[in-house]
């Protein structure tokens, strides 16, 4: 079955305490990225992946880190989390970037106390 | 001030009538894209418009883009309670620059009552 798998679903952690939230897919796909979703400010790019070892910053990237080692894989790095990044986090994958239909993962709501 | 204004931003109706969600923005925008979300889930892609002035229908729903390229609109004729979800608004290639990314509107959050 297609799909991007993301992990974990859930997760609470607290200020500082460096966490990584994995993404995966199958489909072959050149095009990752990473969104978060907040109330009323729909979804927000934090960085997305043209191809393997390149990635660009979205609209919001201060915080975040990503690598591209692999075409499959693309796993979000919060080095130091804080408050303000509780937030409900989505990865999609897509053909090439841009018009093209993204599938998204199915999400990974974090809490940093 | 996001770049894509989506309105309402909740509207709740009762089954069978008829509603319209706008996407405006000041941007041109290459294509435009909507999706919609459910609960626990994350965004499914309805429909991608990319010509000035064209319009696509899916079942009830039908969706037009601007002769500018720069605001659309979703209508849904006769609304089920299935359709009840959050709509998303996406544009792509609004100028060099962000060419590949994919910037989103806040969202219409659609309840419709049986």
């Amino acid at each position: 079955e297609a799909q991007v798998t993301q992990n974990p679903r859930y997760l609470i952690t607290v200020t500082g305490k460096k966490l990584t939230v994995t993404c995966s897919q199958n489909m072959n796909h050149e095009y990752m990225s990473w969104y978060r979703q907040d109330p009323g400010l729909g979804l927000r790019q934090i960085y997305y992946s043209m191809n393997v070892e390149v990635t660009d910053k979205g609209d919001v990237p201060e915080g975040y880190k990503v690598s591209r080692k692999e075409k499959r894989n693309f796993p979000l790095i919060l080095e130091s989390p804080s408050p303000n990044q509780t937030s409900l986090y989505f990865c999609a994958s897509s053909l090439w970037g841009g018009p093209t239909e993204q599938y998204f993962g199915p999400g990974t709501r974090l809490t940093v106390t | 001030t996001q770049l894509l204004e989506q309105s309402p931003q909740f509207l709740s109706i009762q089954e069978g009538e008829n509603l319209t969600v706008y996407c405006n923005s000041s941007s041109v925008f290459s294509s435009l894209q909507w999706y919609r979300q459910e609960p626990g889930e994350g965004p499914v892609l309805l429909v991608t418009v990319v010509t000035g002035g064209e319009v696509k229908k899916l079942k009830r729903l039908t969706f037009q883009f601007g002769d500018a390229r720069k605001d659309s609109s979703l209508h849904i004729t006769a609304a089920q309670p299935g359709d009840t979800g959050l709509y998303l608004c996406a544009g792509a290639g609004q100028s060099v620059d962000a060419g590949n990314m994919l910037t989103f509107g806040g969202g219409t959050r659609l309840m419709v009552k049986p």
